[in-house]
């Protein structure tokens, strides 16, 4: 079993459906990254969480470190969106992370006009 | 602010030749990563450096695969000799601390080994 899993893998949306990526982990971590993955582009971070709730335009993330699970949402979806997304966790050793990532396989998005 | 700089952007090898690549972090950013990323699945890390020491190479292919930072700044990634299964997208990263801080990622040299 990977240490981090991301749900659904492949997702198909129409323009400005509300989305849901899901990410459970079984490491403790010290945050928690969100990323996005443009075809043939590099990597942008899109959120660093270690409790609560972040919010940035249309994009809200979510973790409970109880659950060791997190939600990346997607208010209003647009074409422009489609990419893929990856979470990642830091994970933490006696309380100190060394910054080291583990990533889960990445969730396919595609929206449709 | 400029970002994590690599070159090249692409290159294709015959297996059994070597290969290296470059990359320019952040300026002032202390810690650099290599990850390996494989088409359909997530980076994996295979070097992370604090200035120019290593912190963590443990899923380094130590057999065929080297990285340095010379003076805490540039690192180069090199395979020598490639295998087909190294055909992957060799992204750099840095962050001003490796302590859960932020990375950023450089648009990553894609390997193709025939």
């Amino acid at each position: 079993k990977n240490e981090v899993e991301q749900s659904p893998q492949n997702l198909t949306a129409q323009e400005g459906e509300f989305i849901t990526i899901n990410c459970s982990y079984s490491v403790g971590i010290s945050a928690l990254h969100w990323l996005q993955q443009h075809p043939g582009g590099g990597i942008v971070s899109l959120f660093m969480l270690s409790s609560g709730k972040k919010k940035h335009g249309r994009l809200i993330a979510t973790i409970n470190i109880q659950e060791k699970h997190s939600s990346l949402h997607i208010t209003a979806s647009h074409p422009r969106d489609s990419a893929v997304y990856i979470c990642a966790v830091d994970g933490s050793a006696g309380g100190t992370s060394y910054g080291k990532l583990t990533f889960g396989q990445g969730t396919i998005l595609t929206v449709h006009p | 602010e400029a970002g994590v700089a690599q070159s090249p952007r692409y290159k294709i090898i015959e297996k059994r030749q070597s290969v290296a690549f470059w990359c320019n972090p952040i300026s002032g950013h202390a810690t650099l990563y290599w990850y390996q990323q494989i088409l359909g699945q997530g980076p994996k890390l295979l070097i992370q450096f604090q200035n120019n020491g290593v912190v963590d190479d443990s899923q380094l292919p130590k057999d065929r695969f080297s990285a340095e930072r010379l003076k805490g700044v540039d690192s180069t990634l090199k395979i020598q000799p490639a295998k087909l299964e190294d055909s992957a997208v060799y992204l750099c990263a840095s962050s001003l601390i490796g302590l859960a801080g932020e990375q950023f990622f450089g648009p990553g040299t894609r390997l193709t080994v025939l």
